[in-house]
């Protein structure tokens, strides 16, 4: 079945440091990806997303590119913040009952 | 603008106790669901339901029942309250009836507490 699969964490990274958190995927068919973030206390946010192989979904200082040969979707930052600590989830959505199948997530800390 | 408002934020529970969680959305989406949050589990979908009238079940529906009697209502009910329910609950919606997008509006969460 589909699937996603994140690096795990925790990521700790000190401020102004270059990020990536790995995604890759198994799905039918051609999927829709999707990276959310969690702030600390609050609920998930859509942080970006890219619909057809080779798109670049990007926001806030993220990217990342739908990579079709090798199943991936990359989180990317050249720069990292503190407040940029929170965790990141990839997910995606395909096949004909369209439901979003969600990674494990992984857990960002900034330091200053 | 609220977006999608859960309450309570944070409940604790005896075993066999039942409560609802509430969700409220003001933002006219068809779409909403439940999901449930635990430590290397991520996110795991409860109900979900794409209009007002009608539900169905997601991938954990055991425990829990839920009701779309309008638009912006969507609560969650626990009948009989287990410790396997302790977790953060967050209701999400979209304004995809055919949830096509996979965009979802997350409520800040319910954090469920059953000793």
């Amino acid at each position: 079945g589909d699937s996603v699969t994140q690096m795990e964490g925790p990521v700790t990274l000190s401020e102004e440091a270059f990020l990536t958190i790995n995604c890759t995927y198994t799905a039918t068919g051609y999927p829709s990806l999707f990276w959310y973030v969690q702030y600390p206390g609050e609920g998930l946010q859509l942080l970006l997303k890219a619909t057809k192989a080779d798109d670049k979904g990007s926001n806030k200082g993220f990217e990342a590119t739908y990579r079709k040969e090798t199943t991936s979707f990359h989180l990317e930052k050249g720069s990292v913040q503190v407040s940029d600590s929170a965790v990141y989830f990839c997910a995606l959505i395909a096949g004909n009952n369209r439901k979003l199948i969600w990674g494990l997530g992984t857990s960002l800390a900034v330091n200053p | 603008n609220a977006g999608v408002t859960q309450t309570p934020k944070f409940q604790v529970l005896k075993t066999g106790q039942s409560m609802t969680l509430q969700c409220a959305q003001d933002m006219n989406h068809e779409y909403m669901s439940w999901y449930r949050q635990d430590p290397g589990m991520g996110l795991r979908l409860i109900h979900y339901s794409v209009g007002a009238g009608i539900t169905d079940q997601g991938e954990v529906p055991n425990g829990y029942n839920v009701s779309r009697s309008t638009t912006e209502d969507f609560p969650l009910r626990l009948l009989s309250a287990a410790p396997s329910q302790t977790s953060v609950y967050f209701c999400a919606s979209s304004y995809e009836t055919g949830f096509s997008t996979g965009e979802l509006f997350f409520g800040e969460g319910s954090r469920l507490t059953v000793l």
